[in-house]
């Protein structure tokens, strides 16, 4: 069964500098995406960035960025110039490329962002 | 709608009651997942639908939950004799033919149930 892990529970970062959150998963499948989605305080989760397995280039969207370590299982989120607007829970999570659509979430990183 | 509409927001039921919990997808989206969370858990996995299709409910926890999408827009997710560690927020998510491909899930605020 597939597993998703995140062993920070909670992360402080200075406005401005760069936070890393880490993220392992464990699979037997070679096709899937991975995806990090932020959850504010009112609860509605969004998509902040998604990596194909399948490619070797890890994924940038602005500020956000991934290290994608496929042979290790790992997959961590890394923002850099921290806004206050950032603070919030992380949620790494898996899916199958094809076959089921079914989202596997790990327990969260709350990050805090110090003004 | 211009998003993932769930409703009631807040819930309290009496152990042993019956709830209905309902999501208003983003129009047009054919795929609609519900999830639990704890406190302080991520989002585990009850049922996904493709249209009016329930095609996996394996995270359902028991028989006491039911989850229907009729016409496949509008969802309701249904516990029966609600117990006190069914107390969670429940999300719905939604996501249309492009971007269930892409994998980007489209969440509403949740329902938040409280069994006393």
């Amino acid at each position: 069964a597939q597993t998703v892990t995140q062993s920070q529970p909670e992360m402080s970062v200075q406005e401005a500098e760069t936070v890393t959150l880490s993220c392992t998963y464990d699979t037997s499948e070679s096709d899937y995406y991975l995806f990090w989605y932020k959850q504010p305080p009112s609860r509605q989760m969004i998509l902040v960035i998604r990596q194909e397995a399948y490619k070797q280039q890890n994924a940038t969207e602005n500020r956000f960025s991934v290290n994608f370590q496929k042979a290790a299982k790992s997959f961590s989120l890394k923002i850099s110039d921290s806004q206050l607007g950032d603070a919030a829970m992380y949620f790494c999570a898996y899916r199958l490329y094809s076959g089921t659509y079914k989202y596997i979430f790990g327990t969260g990183t709350r990050l805090k962002v110090l003004a | 709608g211009a998003g993932v509409s769930q409703s009631p927001r807040y819930k309290v039921a009496k152990r042993g009651q019956d709830v209905a919990l309902r999501c208003d997808p983003i129009s047009g989206h054919v795929s609609l997942f519900w999830y639990q969370q704890a406190l302080g858990q991520g989002p585990e996995f009850l049922t996904y639908f493709q249209n009016e299709a329930q095609l996996d409910k394996s995270g359902l926890p028991s028989d006491r939950f039911f989850a229907e999408r009729p016409e496949g827009s509008v969802s309701t997710l249904k516990i029966q004799r609600t117990q006190q560690e069914d107390s969670a927020v429940y999300l719905c998510a939604s996501s249309g033919y492009q971007t269930v491909n892409t994998g980007e899930l489209f969440f509403g605020e949740g329902s938040r149930l409280t069994v006393l």
